[in-house]
């Protein structure tokens, strides 16, 4: 069964350190994997997918298939970067069912 | 261009009853999803609509059920409420042939009580 897991449900940076926001999966398949931030009072929208290997806002995630990870990481927080971030997987193929982690809610300290 | 709208913002219902959530997608898009999010979980996928027809589903019971409309807006009905039925109900539309970019409404509080 498809499983996401965001061990972190709460983590705090000072502004200009480095922030790792981890995410690992379970899938017998190839996934499709991907990034949502969610900032304060706005709707949850798409920040990365694996598969366009872009960097958005600064952050990148790497598709660890051996470790079954997807860990979103950005050199240099900064205080807008402050959001709840979910980790989210979709089955190739199906292209339609997203299985989404619980969550981490980043803090960037000024 | 709103984005995805949902209708209404809050609703109050009791243990039994029937409730009819509404969502406008984005203009453009054809697919419509409903995710089921609780209180400190991620979204949980309910299904999905496209060409008005159910493509895809979660594992949520047949209490819950949708509907497409010929211009994309979709309804999720869910009947004999349960409080555990009691989240947050969200809406995403995708445009065609990306599904992966899903723009999501703002919700629907339901509490049951």
């Amino acid at each position: 069964a498809q499983r996401v897991t965001q061990p972190e449900k709460l983590l705090s940076v000072f502004k200009g350190a480095p922030v790792e926001l981890k995410c690992n999966y379970s899938y017998s398949g190839s996934p499709e994997l991907f990034w949502y931030v969610q900032y304060s009072r706005q709707r949850l929208q798409l920040l990365l997918r694996h598969i366009s290997r872009e960097s958005i806002k600064g952050f990148t995630a790497d598709l660890n298939k051996g470790e079954t990870s997807f860990h979103l990481k950005k050199p240099f927080a900064q205080e807008e970067d402050s959001a709840m971030y979910y980790c989210a997987l979709s089955p190739r193929g199906t292209g339609n069912q997203f299985y989404f982690g619980t969550g981490t809610s980043l803090t960037v300290i000024p | 261009d709103a984005g995805v709208t949902q209708s209404p913002t809050h609703l109050i219902k009791t243990r039994g009853q029937q409730v009819t959530l509404r969502c406008s997608p984005k203009s453009g898009h054809d697919t419509v999803s409903w995710y089921q999010q609780a209180l400190g979980q991620g979204p949980q996928f309910i299904f999905q609509y496209y060409e008005e027809e159910e493509r895809q589903r979660g594992n949520f019971p047949d209490r819950f059920s949708g509907h497409q409309f010929p211009n994309y807006s979709s309804e999720l009905n869910v009947n004999a409420l349960l409080l555990g039925d009691s989240a947050l109900y969200l809406c995403a539309s995708s445009p065609p042939g990306q599904y992966y970019e899903q723009y999501f409404g703002p919700g629907t509080r339901l509490t049951v009580t």
